[in-house]
């Protein structure tokens, strides 16, 4: 089955530690994303990749950072600069032309609280 | 930069009832208009959308217009049901996705 796969579900890290969080996908989209999700706050951008290689800054980059060496993958790393860093991370990923696109599918999400 | 104001809620209905949800842009071009919904422990999943002016988005009996006269999207249905209790986000596409703060919908029986 196509998807985007996040993992893992729920990650505890201690202040000040780096922190790796996964997002894979198969459906063969060029563009992915990724979210930090706070109560009332909505879905925030923190990066989004439109190609291989590529990657732009979204609305709360700071104190994150991510790759993207393959079409598949689009790893983000909660940094020790980050000063708040609990929150529910959301990954996805959709087909985007220009200034059309299908719809974003989006995976389950991480949730990172750190201790 | 480009951006979505919503609606704030929380909103709660009776059953039956009618609902809408605004929600606005800000863009300089003529962005693709989304609404997702997230039902309770689910992930975000789209519920309609529309990619031009004057294109009407529809799906569960949810509806919504892109207005650029008036750079809208409002999310309305008229009679909704406990089942749609939700939070629902207006999101626009223009080169990247942004998504607005959401709205909580609660639907009494």
């Amino acid at each position: 089955d196509g998807g985007i796969t996040q993992s893992p579900k729920y990650l505890f890290r201690k202040e000040g530690q780096n922190v790796t969080l996964s997002c894979e996908q198969n459906l063969n989209h060029d563009a992915m994303y990724w979210y930090r999700q706070d109560p009332g706050q909505g879905l925030r951008l923190i990066y989004y990749s439109q190609i291989v290689n590529d990657f732009q800054k979204g609305d709360i980059a700071e104190g994150y950072s991510v790759s993207r060496e393959k079409k598949e993958s689009f790893p983000l790393t909660v940094t020790s600069a980050q000063k708040n860093p609990t929150a529910f991370y959301l990954c996805a990923s959709s087909i985007g032309e220009g200034r059309v696109s299908t719809e974003a599918f989006f995976g389950q999400g991480t949730r990172l609280t750190v201790v | 930069g480009d951006s979505v104001t919503q609606m704030e809620g929380p909103v709660t209905l009776s059953e039956e009832a009618f609902l809408t949800i605004n929600c606005t842009y800000t863009a300089t071009g003529y962005p693709s208009l989304f609404w997702y919904v997230q039902y309770p422990g689910e992930g975000l999943q789209l519920l309609l959308k529309a990619t031009k002016a004057d294109d009407k988005g529809s799906n569960k009996g949810f509806e919504a217009t892109y207005r650029k006269e008036t750079t809208s999207f409002h999310l309305e249905k008229g009679s909704v049901q406990v089942s749609d209790s939700a939070v629902y986000f207006c999101a626009l596409y223009d080169y990247k996705l942004s998504f607005g703060a959401g709205t909580t919908v609660t639907v009494r029986a």
